[in-house]
């Protein structure tokens, strides 16, 4: 099946700091990904969808200037927290939408996710 | 606003029982509905995949089913087992493109 990956799987940073979060589909060319976020017993919330090439469109809510998004290419899409706080202490879990597997129909996958522990 | 919801939010069994959680959604314009198991502290695994025309999906243990009229969905789940501990999810594709996700169902299967 296809697989989508995330690096780093998890990450501590001090408060202040910026932390970069990649997510690749390993074997598809993803024309849409998604980032998630997941807090402690709660469910996904979406938080921006990219297309290759184009701005990140965010949810309501969600600061584009904290969370930055970068889609440079098919496979890969980035996701950095700017200057990162304690409440940006969650689980972030990118998905990648494509056609993969000889499938007719895209599919969307998701990543392993990415623990940020903010201090 | 599409909106999405399980019930109950937490289940416990004792293995070998056949159980049954439920997700329903507030708008029927779906594409598809999905259900996913995630295991703490991991991602989500895809367990079963319901086009909007279709009224169910079946893969071993597992039975999902779909009513779109009226914006239910079922996990059943036969003879269950330990290894069946999980937190399942249930997220429709909206019109918008967009997977929308429930609260999840926390399964606990004793031994």
């Amino acid at each position: 099946g296809a697989v989508v990956s995330q690096h780093p799987s998890w990450v501590i940073c001090k408060s202040g700091t910026s932390v970069k979060i990649e997510c690749r589909s390993l074997d598809f060319q993803a024309t849409t990904m998604f980032w998630y976020r997941q807090f402690p017993k709660q469910s996904l919330m979406l938080m921006a969808t990219s297309n290759e090439g184009s701005k990140a469109t965010y949810e309501q809510g969600v600061e584009k200037d904290k969370f930055l998004i970068n889609h440079a290419s098919l496979t890969l899409s980035t996701l950095t927290v700017t200057s990162a706080h304690p409440e940006d202490s969650s689980f972030y879990i990118c998905s990648a939408r494509g056609l993969a597997g000889g499938l007719r129909q895209e599919t969307q996958y998701f990543g392993p996710g990415t623990r940020l522990l903010v201090l | 606003k599409q909106e999405v919801t399980q019930i109950p939010a937490a289940l416990s069994v004792p293995e070998g029982e056949n159980l049954v959680l439920n997700c329903s959604f507030t708008d029927s314009a779906i594409y598809n509905l999905q259900w996913f198991r995630q295991d703490p502290g991991k991602g989500l695994t895809s367990l079963l995949l319901i086009q909007s025309s279709q009224r169910e999906q079946t893969s071993g243990r597992l039975n999902a089913s779909l009513d779109k009229s009226s914006g239910r969905s079922t996990l059943y789940i036969a003879a269950s087992q330990p290894g069946d501990s999980a937190t399942y999810l249930c997220a429709v594709l909206s019109n918008t493109g967009k997977l929308i996700f429930g609260q999840g169902t926390t399964l606990q299967v004793k031994p």
